[in-house]
């Protein structure tokens, strides 16, 4: 089935370790994204990538990074100096420039 | 900061009400989106408006955008248990040629009392 994959599910980590969450399409989609979600915040936009080998910082991209070697593939690295990274983690593309987002079903990252 | 403004944040409603969900924008938006997330879910797309004045009906939702492209509601008549979730807008704000990002507001959540 055509979809966004998102991995893992749930993640936990120690303060000071980076984590890299895994997002991949098959619906052969040019622009990935990815936000962030916390209770009471809506979806803020932390990188986007139109094309492969390219990608935008987003209005929260400090302490994150990221790649888009291929198409299928851009994944989110959660590194140290992201303060408060406990968070849901949802990864999206999309079809065509006016089009909607299709979501992967996230990945719900705790820092203990 | 914020640019996309949803109200309410909460709303309960009894099965059988109806229920609204309102979302500004400070400035004209080119498009508006809206998605439902499930709990524990991901959201997902129900609709994009593009003109202005443009009213979209799926069953029992009735979707708006204004006239000056700058508000947008999302209407359901007789709620179900069904409908529980967080509706979110989404309003796309760069006119920028080749880009496209998304404004979310902070969504509204829904719950439905049987």
């Amino acid at each position: 089935d055509g979809g966004i994959t998102q991995s893992p599910k749930y993640l936990f980590r120690k303060e000071g370790q980076n984590v890299t969450l895994s997002c991949e399409q098959n619906l052969n989609h040019d622009a990935m994204y990815w936000y962030r979600q916390d209770p009471g915040q809506g979806l803020r936009l932390i990188y986007y990538s139109q094309i492969v080998n390219d990608f935008q910082k987003g209005d929260i991209a400090e302490g994150y990074s990221v790649s888009r070697e291929k198409k299928e593939s851009f994944p989110l690295t959660v590194t140290s100096a992201q303060k408060n990274p406990t968070a849901f983690y949802l990864c999206a593309s999309r079809p065509r420039e006016h089009g909607e987002l299709f979501f992967g079903e996230g990945s719900r990252l705790t820092v203990l | 900061g914020q640019q996309v403004m949803q109200i309410p944040q909460y709303q309960h409603v009894q099965e059988g009400e109806d229920f609204t969900t309102y979302c500004n924008s400070s400035t004209t938006l080119s498009n508006i989106q809206w998605y439902k997330q499930r709990p524990g879910g991901h959201p997902v797309f129900l609709i994009q408006l593009v003109k202005s004045g443009e009213v979209k009906k799926q069953k029992r939702l009735t979707f708006q955008f204004g006239e000056a492209k700058k508000n947008s509601s999302l209407h359901i008549t007789a709620t179900q248990t069904t409908d529980v979730g967080t509706y979110f807008c989404a309003g796309r704000l760069s006119l920028m040629a080749g880009s496209y990002q998304l404004t979310f507001g902070k969504g509204t959540k829904l719950s439905v009392i049987p």
